[in-house]
């Protein structure tokens, strides 16, 4: 099994400041990474997919790199509304692994 | 509108079984492969289980082999899952998901304890 090592756990970030989440594939995934952003109580909503594509109607604040073992999400500016928990999600090979997830909060 | 609802979960007792639904419209429900996403109360996202279009093929998490089971019906637009030998760790929200075309249903909760 693929496993997805996501960093950090939490952060605590201020409205305007740019923020960096990591995933890291335990085998080489090609691109076939997506990052998500859940809030409470609701189901999670995708982001970014095959690694550095925007999904439509996501803010251009939001971007995605890598390739094949490392994977990184950016926000380039934060926001209120992206106080969230993030996730990414290999779909690479079977079973599908989540990372651990990422909780921003206010600092 | 594309809709994902989840019906089917509750209380149930270690060891016991359940059967999850979920009913999608407003896509054409055969062409896409299903999944079941479970997320524990405080916990991260885990992928459950996923049935292909036509239900020919099927894949699980470990922790869930010989115990769930996915299945669909394309005639009625259903995707299922079989729950069965039900285990506390097992509690967890579970959605309904597309996630080819980042199709989510809500969630339904299923608590196992005595």
């Amino acid at each position: 099994d693929i496993q997805m090592t996501q960093s950090p756990s939490s952060l605590s970030a201020s409205v305007g400041d740019r923020v960096t989440i990591t995933c890291r594939a335990s085998q080489g995934i090609r691109n076939d990474l997506r990052w998500y952003q859940q809030k409470p109580g609701k189901a999670p909503k995708r982001l970014i997919y095959a690694a550095s594509s925007l999904q439509s109607g996501v803010p251009s604040r939001f971007s995605g790199s890598g390739s094949g073992t490392e994977f990184t999400l950016t926000i380039s500016s934060l926001q209120p509304e992206d106080f969230a928990t993030y996730y990414c999600l290999q779909h690479n090979s079977y079973p599908r692994t989540f990372g651990q997830g990422t909780k921003v909060e206010i600092k | 509108e594309v809709q994902l609802v989840e019906s089917g979960g509750g209380l149930v007792q270690p060891g016991g079984s359940l059967r999850l639904s979920c009913a999608a419209s407003g896509f054409t429900f055969s062409s896409y492969g299903m999944n079941w996403v479970r997320q524990a109360p405080g916990k991260g996202l885990e992928w459950v289980a996923k049935i292909k279009q036509d239900g020919s093929e099927k894949y699980y998490v470990d922790s869930v082999k010989g115990r769930f089971t996915i299945s669909r019906d394309n005639a009625k637009n259903s995707l299922y899952l079989q729950m069965n030998s039900l285990r506390a760790e097992d509690t967890a929200v579970y959605y309904c998901a597309g996630l080819h075309n980042d199709y989510w249903g809500q969630g339904t909760l299923v608590t196992v304890s005595s």
